[in-house]
């Protein structure tokens, strides 16, 4: 079956732009992730999802960041005013639960972004 | 707060070679490690899942240990091959945390024909 899939994969952007980044799950996972991989540093989590909700949001760097998921499945990273120290991989996660002690995160392949 | 290192950062290898990745962590009230591959331009691929409860898991040519009192974790490759040339990540839950995996930096392993 179709794994995490993530648009766009690359994204290069200006200074002060906003952008969208795109995660699809895999079918049926109720949990979602997003994590932050910079260079020289380990991967960040930034906010993650039960279902439509975000019981976590302590991670996301700053208010310019926000994140949505609709109907359970796609969820939206948008990063607002974007500055140069925002370039990264963003990482998208899903599992089939949350909580289970065999929940095995599954990741997408990451949109690198780059902003200018 | 959850703290993951992982020694060393880089390791290389001639082909057939077993070897071992090492990981620790700060907060023994760990909810399970995983151990992950990267390879360069892709995303993460699962290798293993520990269960606090557990000591060690076993997929075909590796074998991961968790032991929760000194904080460590072990990645054991057997019989290493060029395909295996990888980063390899480990993550732990944060305390308390069921959701939140703090990772370390990554050991980026070389396996030389």
């Amino acid at each position: 079956g179709a794994g995490v899939s993530q648009s766009p994969s690359n994204k290069v952007t200006e200074k002060g732009k906003d952008v969208e980044l795109r995660c699809d799950p895999i079918s049926g996972h109720t949990a979602l992730y997003w994590y932050r991989q910079s260079l020289g540093q380990g991967l960040e989590f930034l906010i993650y999802f039960q279902g439509n909700s975000a019981p976590d949001k302590s991670g996301l760097p700053s208010d310019r960041f926000s994140a949505e998921r609709t109907g359970g499945s796609v969820s939206t990273l948008t990063i607002q005013r974007t500055q140069q120290e925002d370039s990264a991989v963003y990482l998208c996660a899903s599992s089939p639960a949350v909580g289970a002690l065999n929940s095995i995160q599954y990741f997408g392949a990451g949109t690198r972004l780059s902003v200018l | 707060k959850q703290e993951v290192t992982q020694i060393p950062a880089a390791l290389s290898v001639p082909e057939g070679e077993n070897l071992v990745l090492n990981c620790s962590f700060t907060d023994s009230a760990i909810y399970n490690l995983q151990w992950f591959r990267q390879d360069p331009g892709k995303g993460l691929t699962s290798l293993l899942l520990i269960q606090s409860s557990q000591r060690e898991q076993t997929s075909g040519r590796l074998n991961a240990s968790l032991d929760k009192s000194s904080g460590r974790s072990t990645l054991y490759i057997a019989a290493s091959q060029p395909g295996d040339s990888a980063t390899y990540l480990c993550a732990g839950g944060s305390g308390g945390s069921n959701y939140k995996l703090t990772f370390g930096k990554g050991t980026l392993l070389t396996v030389n024909p």
